[in-house]
């Protein structure tokens, strides 16, 4: 089936660690988008790409890096510097001229 | 920018009665208007959209939704509720554009038996 995949479904980071969310789909969508999820706040923009080996900033960019080298995949890095990660992160894909569809989520927790 | 407002938090309503939940959005030109389901530790799932045409959207699971310029809203409207439908609810806006998706707060739906 097609789909958005979103690996894994829980991960949990120590202080100072760096760790990296999966996103990959066979859509063949060529626009991906990186949000983050925190209770009462909606959804909010980190990253997104509109096109292989090209990505922009969202609204909440820092701490957090992106790369797009494959059109199938979209993983974030969650770096040291977001002092606040703890969250729910949810990936999306677009096709032409239609809405975004989106993953089932990972959720992050700091140890 | 763009922005969504979803003035009601949470809204608590009977299994068989009415639902309608209220968006309001600000942008400059005519917007791309979404609403969103969310079950608990879930993605978001496409309930409906507008793009163009018919004010009146029609979407999955029974709900509607009716695009109003000249009060910025976008409605979500279910004639009746079934349990299955407690959730939360998200509406969105995108610039005709860029697609980029700004989103309100979020509504949180309890139906009770």
């Amino acid at each position: 089936d097609g789909g958005i995949t979103q690996s894994p479904k829980y991960l949990f980071r120590k202080e100072g660690q760096n760790v990296t969310l999966s996103c990959e789909q066979n859509l063949n969508h060529d626009a991906m988008y990186w949000y983050r999820q925190d209770p009462g706040q909606g959804l909010r923009l980190i990253y997104y790409s509109q096109i292989v080996n090209d990505f922009q900033k969202g609204d909440i960019a820092e701490g957090y890096s992106v790369s797009r080298e494959k059109k199938e995949s979209f993983p974030l890095t969650v770096t040291s510097a977001q002092k606040n990660p703890t969250a729910f992160y949810l990936c999306a894909s677009r096709g032409s001229n239609q809405p975004q569809h989106f993953g089932d989520g990972t959720r992050l927790s700091i140890l | 920018a763009q922005s969504v407002t979803q003035p009601d938090i949470h809204i608590t309503v009977s299994e068989g009665a009415s639902l309608e939940l209220r968006c309001n959005y600000s942008y400059g030109a005519t917007p791309y208007l979404f609403w969103y389901v969310q079950s608990p530790g879930q993605g978001l799932q496409l309930l409906l959209k507008y793009f163009s045409g018919d004010t009146l959207v029609q979407g999955i699971k029974g709900f509607e939704a009716e695009f109003k310029r000249s009060q910025s809203s976008f409605n979500l409207r279910k004639p009746s509720v079934h349990w299955s439908d407690a959730a939360e609810y998200f509406c969105a806006v995108a610039a005709f554009n860029d697609y980029k998706l700004s989103f309100g707060a979020g509504t949180t739906v309890t139906v009770r038996a």
